[in-house]
């Protein structure tokens, strides 16, 4: 199976800071990689597919790029609603989709 | 409004079955393939299950392989997941998600863009 594995595994930060979370994947998985928010008690929410595109509705201060092994996902400025914990996915292995052990970003 | 509702969590012993439900509303399910994904307490969230619109396509994680099944009834726009012999292990919420395919930079790209608020899971005696 393909490994997925986020850094950091948490992170402080504070309202107005430029946040970047990289996922690394232990093959390459071209740019089938997708990024997912969860705050607590809720479900995933999509916010990036293909490594760098905006799902529909997602504020455009989130952004992703990478491709090959390394991702990162970055948000510009961080809004009191964008604390949460956030999760890749690798797409490339269709009979095996694999998550990352997920970011949680708190307010510091 | 686009919608999964799941149902069918509770509490079960060690060894026993239940059987999971996922409604649909609101899209053309029979156009879709759907993934369940579950999270243990506590921790990140685990692929469980995929198939394919037709149900010609299914595949299962090496955790859950040989005692669930997925299946869905495109007529009822209902996905389900019977798990059988369960174990503590598979404690969750369960979710449901849709997986879809969007054509861009030259290939095709699956995610999981649609997903139900889950149900709850406990496997304990």
């Amino acid at each position: 199976d393909i490994q997925m594995t986020q850094s950091p595994s948490s992170l402080s930060a504070s309202v107005g800071d430029r946040v970047t979370i990289t996922c690394r994947a232990s093959q390459s998985i071209s740019s089938y990689l997708n990024w997912y928010q969860q705050k607590p008690g809720e479900a995933p929410k999509l916010l990036i597919y293909a490594a760098s595109s905006l799902q529909s509705g997602v504020p455009s201060r989130f952004s992703g790029s990478g491709s090959g092994t390394d991702f990162t996902l970055t948000i510009s400025s961080l809004q009191p609603e964008d604390f949460a914990t956030y999760y890749c996915q690798q797409s490339f292995s269709t009979s095996r989709y694999t998550f990352g052990q997920g970011t949680e970003l708190e307010i510091k | 409004e686009v919608q999964l509702v799941e149902s069918g969590g509770g509490l079960v012993q060690p060894g026993g079955s239940l059987r999971l439900s996922c409604a649909a509303s609101g899209f053309t399910f029979s156009s879709y393939s759907m993934n369940w994904v579950r999270q243990a307490p506590g921790t990140g969230l685990e692929w469980v299950s995929y198939i394919s619109s037709s149900s010609s396509t299914i595949y299962y994680a090496d955790s859950v392989k040989g005692r669930f099944t997925i299946s869905r009834d495109n007529a009822k726009n209902s996905l389900s997941l019977q798990m059988n012999s369960l174990r503590a292990e598979d404690t969750a919420v369960y979710y449901c998600a849709t997986d879809k395919g969007t054509y861009t930079q030259d290939s095709y790209y699956y995610y999981m863009d649609v997903w139900g608020k889950g149900t709850t899971v406990t496997v304990s005696s």
